[in-house]
């Protein structure tokens, strides 16, 4: 079956550092992406990844390592806003998006 | 600026009621999608449609149906609520093509309880 791991629940202190992982096995690959979602609100985009390395956007860079099926998310210079569920996503070969169940992150001052 | 726009946002009825949330969005987007989301649980695909005039049954189709008419409107029917349909619904939308990654554009969710 497919399968989007990553850990429930993360804290972190504003202004650290904070990475969250993703492991996934699905039948086929077709880019990997990352959503950030606050509490009650919809998902929103937050990056795609569908060649191994690094893609860096701002506060926020994603990973990928597509012979491992493991990517990882991070935060720099986190701030209070960054409290939020950040869920992982891959495209499999049929072009579907199988979810991750997210990963709350919690950021303490 | 719009985007995508689902109704009702919040709505609670009776087990055995039919229901219809709608979904119009204004991005002239091929794909459009329905999931749902409940506590624990990633986002489960209901129903799709790559383009106007097809649909196709996602990961938990049962008990649900959806049309899709035009590119814009993408309605989701509930025949017979029960109460397992509980749950935030969320509409979603795609480009699809040219140098699109894909990524989807959320509407605001509906929260529906199924009492």
């Amino acid at each position: 079956g497919q399968n989007i791991d990553q850990p429930t629940e993360m804290t972190a202190t504003e202004g650290a550092i904070v990475q969250i992982n993703c492991t996934y096995q699905t039948s086929g690959f077709n880019g990997l992406f990352w959503y950030q979602q606050h509490a009650g609100e919809a998902p929103t985009f937050l990056s795609y990844n569908v060649l191994d390395g690094l893609e860096e956007k701002g506060r926020f860079s994603s990973f990928l390592s597509r012979s491992k099926g493991y990517s990882y998310l991070l935060l720099k210079e986190l701030q209070m806003k960054d409290s939020a569920s950040y869920l992982c996503a891959v495209r499999d070969s049929n072009y579907q998006l199988i979810w991750g169940a997210g990963t709350k992150l919690i950021i303490k001052p | 600026i719009a985007g995508i726009t689902q109704a009702p946002t919040s709505q609670i009825l009776a087990a055995g009621r039919r229901m219809t949330l709608r979904c119009t969005q204004d991005m002239r987007h091929n794909a459009m999608y329905w999931y749902r989301q409940d506590l624990g649980l990633g986002l489960r695909l209901i129903h799709y449609s790559n383009t106007a005039g097809t649909t196709g049954k996602g990961e938990v189709p049962d008990g649900y149906s959806v049309s899709r008419a035009n590119t814009d409107d993408f309605p989701l029917t509930l025949a017979s609520a029960v109460p397992s349909q509980t749950s935030v619904y969320f509409c979603a939308s795609a480009p699809v093509g040219g140098d699109a990654t894909g990524e989807l554009f959320f509407g605001e969710g509906s929260r529906l309880t199924v009492l």
